[in-house]
C-alpha cells in the first residue's frame, strides 16, 4: 500500500519556529493534511492543501507541498507550550475514495 | 454541534468476549471509517464505508466486523477480541470525496486481557 512517513520526535523552545516533515508516495495523492493530537483527545484538522499548490499559510502555521519529491513539511512560528501534541500528516486521493492514510506521527515538545 | 461520538471511551474486557463500540454522527455524511492507532505506526483503517450497506476492508480488518444499516451509526464489532487487538479507536466520517474534512470520534481506549 501507500505509504506515509514521518520523525517521531522533534523538540523546541518556546518562541522557536518548528519544523514537522514527512514523506508520502503515492503520486495521484489529491489533498494531504496535518492533524494534531493532544493527549487524550481525537485528531483535529489544522490544516490542509491541494495537490496542485505549492504553499498555504495560515495564522502561525504554514505548510509546503514539494510534489516532486513528495515532500510536506508544516511550520509552526512561534511555537508556544499549548503546540505540545502528536503531529499526523495524511494523505487522501480521489481515487481511492478519499481514503486518509496516515503516517506515524511526530511528537513535538516545547520547553518553556 | 457537529460531532462523531464513540461509545465507550475506555473498555477492558478479556480475550474472546464479544463487544461492540458505537459511533454515530450528526453531520449527515456519507463516508465513515475505523481506525486503529498504535505507537509508531500512526492509524491504519480497519473499515470504511461509503454508504448506507456499503463497507469494505481498510488496511487492518482481521478480527473486526462493520455494519451500516442507517447512515449516522458506524458501529465496530469484535467477535471474539485477542490481546492484540488492545490499541486506541477512532471512528471518523466525512462529506464525501476530495479533500473534505474528516471529523473524528474522542477515540476508544480498549485493552483486551
Amino acid at each position: 500500500g501507500e505509504d506515509v512517513e514521518q520523525s517521531l520526535f522533534l523538540s523546541v523552545r518556546e518562541g522557536d519556529s518548528s519544523v514537522i516533515n514527512c514523506t508520502y508516495t503515492d503520486s495521484s495523492s489529491t489533498y494531504l493534511y496535518w492533524y494534531k493530537q493532544e493527549p487524550g483527545a481525537g485528531l483535529q484538522l489544522l490544516t490542509y492543501i491541494f495537490s496542485n499548490m505549492d504553499m498555504k499559510q495560515d495564522q502561525r502555521l504554514t505548510v509546503l507541498l514539494n510534489k516532486k519529491d513528495k515532500h510536506l513539511s508544516l511550520r509552526i512560528a512561534d511555537t508556544q507550550t499549548g503546540d505540545s501534541a502528536i503531529y499526523f500528516c495524511a494523505e487522501s486521493a480521489f481515487n481511492a475514495g478519499n481514503m486518509l492514510t496516515f503516517g506515524g506521527g511526530t511528537r513535538l515538545m516545547v520547553k518553556p | 454541534e457537529a460531532q462523531v461520538t464513540q461509545n465507550p471511551r475506555y473498555l477492558i474486557t478479556v480475550t474472546g468476549k464479544k463487544l461492540t463500540v458505537t459511533c454515530s454522527q450528526n453531520m449527515n455524511h456519507e463516508y465513515m471509517s475505523w481506525y486503529r492507532q498504535d505507537p509508531g505506526l500512526g492509524l491504519r483503517q480497519i473499515y470504511y464505508s461509503m454508504n448506507v450497506e456499503v463497507t469494505d476492508k481498510g488496511d487492518v480488518p482481521e478480527g473486526y466486523k462493520v455494519s451500516r444499516k442507517e447512515k449516522r451509526n458506524f458501529p465496530l464489532i469484535l467477535e471474539s477480541p485477542s490481546p492484540n487487538q488492545t490499541s486506541l479507536y477512532f471512528c471518523a466520517s466525512s462529506r464525501g470525496q476530495g479533500g473534505t474534512e474528516a471529523f473524528f470520534g474522542q477515540g476508544t481506549r480498549l485493552t483486551v486481557v
